[in-house]
């Protein structure tokens, strides 16, 4: 089943804003956590992943802050693009990793 | 590096007949993959981990005479999914890992199951 979600559906995002996209997890045990970005049509494609000993990355353009109290995952894009349109998914790895239920981002131009 | 290549990506087929789908590992060997599910505007469901030499592990609800996993080589697992019925009709993917429990998964681009 899926026990990581707490999402928006759908986010819709201005060409150049910043985009947040949230999750929630629901295992405490869990120590690693991995956002992906789907594409229509594709596999999801690895976009940064985290440790539970942190709570923040940053990669290119992209930081994923972890929030161990509340059980909370963000993944914050800068500068949103249009190929940054996708479905993107947080998952959670305690013994296998299980995914959320995605978050849809539409960029307005 | 970690490319995994899933094959075919679209297959229609009729009622009662078995399709299946092959997913190999192009530049690096796995010990174990994994095979999900996805319905339309859905997250992925994890089905089944696929042990190289061993049987697979089956999640809760998944049957494993209905889909028959095979990992005979370090770069190969395939999916069966034998006497399809239209309800079998969803997004296939496949995926493994360079790592252990601790690194991500790498996936391959799906297949697209059609049971008409």
């Amino acid at each position: 089943g899926e026990s990581v979600g707490l999402h928006l559906p759908t986010l819709s995002v201005q060409e150049g804003d910043n985009s947040i996209i949230n999750c929630a997890y629901s295992n405490s045990a869990s120590d690693y956590f991995i956002w992906y970005k789907q594409e229509s049509g594709k596999g999801p494609q690895f976009i940064i992943d985290i440790r539970s000993n942190m709570d923040k990355r940053q990669g290119q353009r992209v930081t994923v802050l972890l929030n161990k109290t509340v059980k909370h995952l963000s993944l914050q894009i800068a500068a949103t693009q249009p190929g940054d349109s996708a479905v993107y998914f947080c998952a959670e790895t305690y013994d296998k990793i299980i995914f959320g239920k995605g978050t849809r981002l539409h960029i307005l131009p | 590096g970690a490319v995994v290549s899933q094959h075919p990506s679209r297959v229609i087929c009729k009622s009662g007949t078995s399709v299946k789908i092959e997913c190999r590992s192009l530049d690096f060997q796995a010990t174990t993959m994994f095979w999900y599910r996805q319905f339309p505007k859905k997250s992925l469901m994890l089905m089944a981990t696929s042990n190289e030499g061993s049987k697979a592990t089956y999640e809760q609800g998944v049957e494993k005479d209905k889909f028959l996993i095979n990992h005979a080589s370090l770069t190969l697992s395939t999916l069966t999914v034998t006497s399809a019925h239209p309800e079998d009709s969803s997004f296939y993917i496949c995926s493994a890992r360079v790592g252990g429990l601790g690194s991500p998964l790498h996936f391959g681009n799906g297949t697209r199951l059609t049971v008409t």
